[in-house]
This record gives C-alpha cells, sequence and structure tokens, in this order.
C-alpha cells in the first residue's frame, strides 16, 4: 500500500538555526499537504501543493514539491520558539479522498 | 468561527463499554473524515463521507467501530465493547467537494479505555 516517510523523526535547533523536513512518498502524488500540529493540539492545515516542481512560501516556510511529484520539503528559515511542533505531510491515496500522512517531524527550539 | 468541532474532547471508560463521538464539519463542507491518532504517529485513516454517503469503511478497525451521518450534517463514531488498545485521539476533519481536498481537522476526542 501507498506509504509516506517523514525524515528526520525529531529535531532539536537553537533559536535562530533553520529546520528542513523531508517528505517521500512510494507513489505519485496528485498533490501533497502539510499539517502543524502543536503539543497537545489538532493538526492546523498549512499549504497544499500540486503541480511538479512547485516552491511557495508562507513568511519564513518554503515548501517545495518535487519534479517526480513523489518527495516534498518544508524549510523553515530562523526558527522561534512559535514554530515548535509536529510537521506532517499528507499525500491522497490514488482514487481516494483519504490522506496518507507521514509519522511527523517533531521541532523542537531551544531559546 | 465555525471550525469543525468535537464532542466530548475527553472520554474516559472502562474496557468492554460501548462509546460514541460526535462531529460538526464546517457547515459548507459535504465530506466528512474520521481519523485515529496515537501517540508519536501521524493520523490513521479510519472512513468517509461525502453528504450522508459512506464511501469508504474498509479502514475501520474493526467490527466493532461504526460510524453513520444520516442526515449529511453531523457524523457519529461510535466504538462497541472498548478494549485497551482502543485508547487514542480520534480526530474528525472535513471537506469541500471540488476543491483540491484541503481537509481542516477538528480538536480531537481523546478516549481513554481503563
Amino acid at each position: 500500500g501507498q506509504q509516506v516517510m517523514q525524515i528526520p523523526q525529531y529535531q532539536h535547533v537553537q533559536e535562530g538555526e533553520d529546520f528542513t523536513t523531508y517528505c517521500n512518498s512510494s507513489t505519485t502524488l496528485s498533490n501533497i499537504q502539510w499539517y502543524k500540529q502543536r503539543p497537545g493540539g489538532h493538526p492546523v492545515f498549512l499549504i497544499q501543493l500540486v503541480k511538479s516542481g512547485e516552491v511557495k512560501k508562507q513568511k519564513r516556510l518554503t515548501f517545495q514539491f518535487g519534479e517526480a511529484k513523489k518527495n516534498s520539503s518544508l524549510h523553515i528559515t530562523a526558527t522561534q520558539t512559535t514554530d515548535v511542533g509536529t510537521y506532517f505531510c499528507a499525500g491522497p491515496l490514488a482514487g481516494s479522498y483519504q490522506l496518507t500522512f507521514g509519522k511527523g517531524t517533531k521541532l523542537s527550539v531551544i531559546p | 468561527d465555525t471550525g469543525v468541532s468535537q464532542d466530548p474532547r475527553h472520554k474516559i471508560t472502562k474496557r468492554g463499554q460501548n462509546v460514541t463521538f460526535r462531529c460538526d464539519p464546517i457547515s459548507e463542507h459535504n465530506r466528512l473524515y474520521w481519523y485515529r491518532q496515537t501517540l508519536g504517529q501521524g493520523p490513521e485513516f479510519l472512513t468517509y463521507f461525502q453528504n450522508e454517503a459512506q464511501l469508504e469503511k474498509s479502514r475501520l478497525l474493526s467490527d466493532r467501530f461504526s460510524a453513520e451521518r444520516p442526515k449529511g450534517s453531523f457524523s457519529t463514531l461510535e466504538i462497541q465493547r472498548t478494549e485497551q488498545g482502543d485508547s487514542a485521539m480520534y480526530l474528525c476533519a472535513s471537506s469541500l467537494v471540488g476543491g483540491r481536498n484541503t481537509q481542516y481537522f477538528g480538536p480531537g476526542t481523546r478516549l481513554t479505555v481503563l
């Protein structure tokens, strides 16, 4: 079945350092979605990428979708304590609306 | 803010009891999804509805799990004869038909089975 993998599983950074999480799917995706889950919270939608090679920015966050539409990355520039949480990527199962989520990357920011 | 709401937020029950959770989606959203999330994992898809039709239920974890959306608005997820392994966060999400399947999640119901 479809698998979505994320690395690293955990990342500890000093405040002000950059952070990147990588997402890889076993199948080609029609789109990929990124979510952020704060400790004790629920997943909150960040962005959706649809086109091959697409790059989107949201302030300090940069999202990329690979040319083959099987991988994606999220890069945060100059992390802040408000960036703390777990970042998930998710892709739709072919022919369905259900999302397959990665295990997430848990980001800790040391002030 | 009329986001996705879930009730109750927390449920503690004894093994063998039945539990039911409710989800109210964003009002104009006609797709509704149920996921389960355990510690350290991403949400795991269970089932989804388009309006009142349940279009995918093969991922429900066992025949003890069932979901309904009788009028195409709110949905309920029932777990019969709960087991300790059912302890998890149960998340509901909704999306709009015709959109790009962007799913908006509710706050979840945390189930603890003693």
